[in-house]
């Protein structure tokens, strides 16, 4: 079991440019999630998805955009990187059932993304 | 919302005691306990869980005062392993679908020196 793996580990953007970073998650989880995460503000949720085909906004959606195609795949895309995208990357996964009182989400080990 | 955490940072002596506290201003469903090394992902330590009781495993453990709407992680006679950046998750169902939709605190800082 790999678990939860991540593309690319580091990425060095110009202001303009596009990239999707791919999180991949061999677990049979229906839940994922993407983050950010910038020093001293914790994690905050980009955009999740419930399911395959589904996508929702989650806390800092703006100049993000997802898809799921796959159950096991969930990418994120910057059209056009900003500088106040650089940030760490985190994309998370879970089983997502309200009746299973102890699942949590399981973590990719991060894209570090520097927009210059 | 996101839960506050704190202290914001803590330095130790290996074996001393830490308390970490996360608090909410809504009702908890649940809170997860994280750790996260340097430049690595969360992994994580524990849920406590509505009604649960205090959890634990090895030296730390938790507590979720419902209440008071916090919880608490207790880490004891602490070891160099456990420095790193601790977060809690807090999970409110209040009308979502989602199974564990999480809101993190900023997070502690913990330094164990030798």
């Amino acid at each position: 079991n790999a678990g939860v793996t991540q593309t690319p580990k580091f990425r060095v953007l110009k202001t303009g440019q596009s990239m999707t970073l791919l999180c991949a998650q061999d677990m049979n989880h229906e839940y994922m999630y993407w983050y950010r995460q910038d020093p001293g503000m914790g994690l905050r949720l980009i955009h999740y998805s419930v399911g395959e085909g589904t996508t929702a906004k989650g806390e800092v959606p703006d100049g993000y955009n997802v898809s799921r195609l796959k159950k096991q795949n969930f990418l994120l895309g910057l059209e056009s990187a900003a500088p106040s995208q650089t940030s760490v990357y985190f994309c998370a996964s879970s089983y997502g059932l309200r009746e299973v009182s102890t699942d949590t989400q399981y973590f990719g080990p991060g894209t570090r993304l520097t927009v210059l | 919302q996101q839960p506050v955490q704190s202290p914001q940072a803590v330095i130790l002596r290996e074996g001393e005691d830490a308390v970490i506290n996360c608090s909410s201003s809504k009702a908890l469903y649940s809170v997860h306990w994280y750790r996260q090394k340097h430049g690595e992902a969360p992994v994580f330590l524990m849920i406590l869980l509505k009604g649960g009781e205090q959890k634990g495993h090895d030296k730390i453990s938790a507590s979720f005062n419902e209440k008071k709407q916090q919880s608490s992680l207790y880490l004891t006679a602490s070891q160099l392993s456990y420095s790193g950046t601790y977060f809690c998750g807090t999970e409110y169902r209040e009308n979502n679908n989602a199974g564990n939709m999480l809101t993190f605190g900023g997070g502690t800082r913990l330094m164990v020196k030798p």
